[in-house]
């Protein structure tokens, strides 16, 4: 079985740019998480999806950050424009059921500069 | 508000010594609660959950309500158990993590 893919892996840019996220989970899952996890700290949760619909965006900085999951499979993240805060590593993460054992993917690091 | 305390953020410890790694948490209702591990290049992955009452690689948790902690332990270290360890806690709601522990095995 497939787990869950994530791209890119790296991405380095300037502050005020604009950086996507793509996600791929198991086939079938219909949760999808998006998490943030700065260097030291455990992953923050920013979005979790569940089909196409969200369910919970509430920590979602919604003036730079968007997500959306159109189709109820692939994902994307966007960050515009990035701020140096910003720099971490993106998690995506899939379950079937709505439970807290979750699938992760590799993870997309964000260097901000 | 949910929250989870991993007050370690590194723990060395001897190959045979015994580990503890711990978690206290902070929630209002029933919670589940969970362990994660990320070895060195790999993703993030469940070790353990307290539902299941199950020993993994040797791993036991045990839920203490009264002092709302979910402590992570072992026996005798294994050199392959480094890796970064992470308690996390779900309420019908997305799973909220610690901010991990390093656990480094000393040969």
């Amino acid at each position: 079985e497939a787990g869950v893919a994530q791209s890119p892996r790296y991405k380095i840019i300037e502050k005020r740019q604009s950086v996507a996220f793509w996600c791929n989970p198991i086939s079938g899952h219909a949760t999808l998480y998006w998490y943030q996890q700065i260097l030291g700290q455990g992953p923050k949760l920013l979005i979790q999806f569940q089909n196409n619909g969200v369910v919970d965006d509430s920590q979602l900085p919604k003036d730079r950050f968007s997500a959306e999951r159109l189709k109820g499979v692939d994902s994307t993240l966007k960050i515009q424009p990035a701020k140096l805060e910003d720099s971490a590593v993106y998690l995506c993460a899939s379950n079937l059921l709505n439970t807290g054992e979750l699938f992760f993917g590799e993870g997309s690091r964000l260097t901000v500069l | 508000a949910q929250r989870v305390t991993q007050p370690e953020k590194l723990l060395s410890v001897f190959k045979g010594a015994p580990v503890e790694l711990k978690c206290n948490y902070s929630y209002s209702g029933s919670p589940e609660l969970f362990w994660y591990v990320q070895y060195s290049r790999q993703r993030l992955q469940l070790l353990l959950r307290h539902i299941s009452r199950e020993s993994i690689k040797g791993f036991t948790a045990d839920l203490n309500k009264g002092e709302t902690s979910f402590h992570l332990k072992k026996p005798f270290a294994q050199e392959e158990d480094s890796a970064m360890y992470y308690c996390a806690l779900t309420g019908n709601t997305p799973l909220v993590f610690g901010k991990g522990t390093r656990l480094s095995v000393i040969a």
